[in-house]
């Protein structure tokens, strides 16, 4: 069975700082998706980035980036330039490959930006 | 042009009573899941179905019952509801094809139970 961990249950940062969001997993299978959602006091899941295991390139989106490491088993979240807007729980969650698997989640990072 | 909705957003019954979500995605997506949060924001998978067929069913009550009238919705029966079963449930969807897992997600229904 997969699991997720997060180890941080709350971050803070200032507006336009730099905030990096830790996240690990165990699974001994080699193809898998990794995920990280973002869900704001709206309560809405919004997809923030996604990982293919089998590329060794790390993802980016915006000022999104993630710190990719398969043979840790470590998938961080790194947020450039903190908008209040990126107040929210930011949730890591692992999938298998096979197109209908479940989303295997963490139990989340409250991140709060301040002003 | 809502990708995936559910209704109704908000519920408040009583223990005992029996209730639905309804669940409906425009995607063209074969696969759509349910999952449950509880108050701790933890979330879970419930169910999924992909073209109308249970696929996943993870160690859920047998009051809760998955339907799925064609593969643009899945629906949430909830018979004899009890004060555990309070939580905000999310359904969601993907295209069911390999190299395309990525999941999107409803707005949630927050369910609670008095």
């Amino acid at each position: 069975a997969q699991t997720v961990t997060q180890s941080q249950p709350e971050m803070s940062v200032q507006e336009a700082e730099t905030v990096t969001l830790s996240c690990t997993y165990d699974t001994s299978e080699n193809n898998y998706y990794l995920f990280w959602y973002k869900q704001p006091p709206s309560r809405q899941m919004i997809l923030v980035i996604r990982q293919e295991a089998y590329k060794q390139q790390n993802a980016t989106e915006n000022r999104f980036s993630v710190n990719f490491q398969k043979a840790a088993k470590s998938f961080s979240l790194k947020i450039s330039d903190s908008q209040l807007g990126d107040t929210a729980m930011y949730f890591c969650a692992f999938s298998l490959r096979g197109g209908s698997e479940k989303l295997v989640f963490g139990k989340g990072t409250k991140l709060t930006v301040n002003p | 042009d809502t990708a995936v909705s559910q209704t109704p957003k908000y519920l408040v019954t009583q223990m005992g009573n029996d209730k639905s979500i309804k669940c409906e995605q425009n995607l063209g997506h074969d696969t759509m899941y349910w999952y449950k949060q509880d108050s701790k924001k933890f979330l879970k998978i419930m169910f999924s179905y992909n073209n109308k067929e249970l696929i996943i069913n993870e160690t859920v009550p047998n009051r809760f019952s998955p339907k799925s009238p064609d593969k643009a919705h899945l629906n949430l029966h909830i018979n004899s509801l009890e004060l555990g079963d309070s939580a905000v449930y999310f359904c969601a969807s993907s295209p069911g094809k390999t190299y395309q897992e990525t999941q999107y997600f409803g707005p949630g229904t927050r369910l609670l139970v008095l």
